[in-house]
């Protein structure tokens, strides 16, 4: 089966600007995570959505993140304006049953 | 609030040598117990889990213990290769955070060096 696939790879912005990741789950997987992993650091969760209704965002800063899942496939997660310290690896990963989550090769964003 | 903590940080041992690998958290009241692999530019591999009732999981090469009472978890990789060089993480599931949620340490780095 395909696995978690995540776009673009890297990304270099300034600061202020805004950005946002696209994620596409394994097919049927009602769970996705959004994970954010400072280098150095394991990966911290931002948001889960379980199919389109969000799950636990208490992590993720409303000021200037947002994600969505529509139609309770594919999801977008944008940061809007960037931090130098926003800079890290944007982890999503999907769900299917209980325990297995399945990771995405990340995107590495690098702000300026 | 529940801390995962990984030591060391790093690790560096010659082919053939077994690896032992440390994860301990403060909150004992976990679902589950992952252990996975991160290797550079990819997302992370599950390698083993084990729920809060068990002691133990084998894979392979790979087994890894739990003590829920004491807050630690070892990962065993039994005659390393060079092929096992990668950073692992270790992460809880707890009972009272939402179904799934994982709480990750900081991972080790290892180096199996031929």
């Amino acid at each position: 089966e395909a696995g978690v696939a995540q776009s673009p790879r890297y990304k270099i912005i300034e600061k202020r600007q805004s950005v946002a990741f696209w994620c596409n789950p394994i097919s049927g997987h009602a769970t996705l995570y959004w994970y954010q992993q400072i280098l150095g650091q394991g990966p911290k969760l931002l948001i889960q959505f379980q199919n389109n209704g969000v799950v636990d965002d208490s992590q993720l800063p409303k000021d200037r993140f947002s994600a969505e899942r529509l139609k309770g496939v594919d999801s977008t997660l944008k940061i809007q304006p960037a931090k130098l310290e926003d800079s890290a690896v944007y982890l999503c990963a999907s769900s299917g049953s209980a325990y297995e989550q399945y990771f995405g090769p990340g995107t590495r964003l690098t702000v300026t | 609030k529940q801390e995962v903590t990984q030591i060391p940080a790093a690790l560096s041992v010659p082919e053939g040598e077994n690896l032992v690998l440390n994860c301990s958290f403060t909150d004992s009241a976990i679902y589950n117990l992952q252990w996975f692999r991160q290797d550079p530019g990819k997302g992370l591999t599950s390698l083993l889990l084990i729920q809060s009732s068990q002691r133990e999981q084998t894979s392979g090469r790979l087994n890894a213990s739990l003590d829920k009472s004491s807050g630690r978890s070892t990962l065993y990789i039994a005659a390393s290769q060079p092929g096992d060089s990668a950073t692992y993480l270790c992460a809880v599931e707890k009972t009272t955070d939402s179904w799934g949620k994982l709480q990750f340490g900081a991972g080790t780095q290892v180096v199996v060096t031929p």
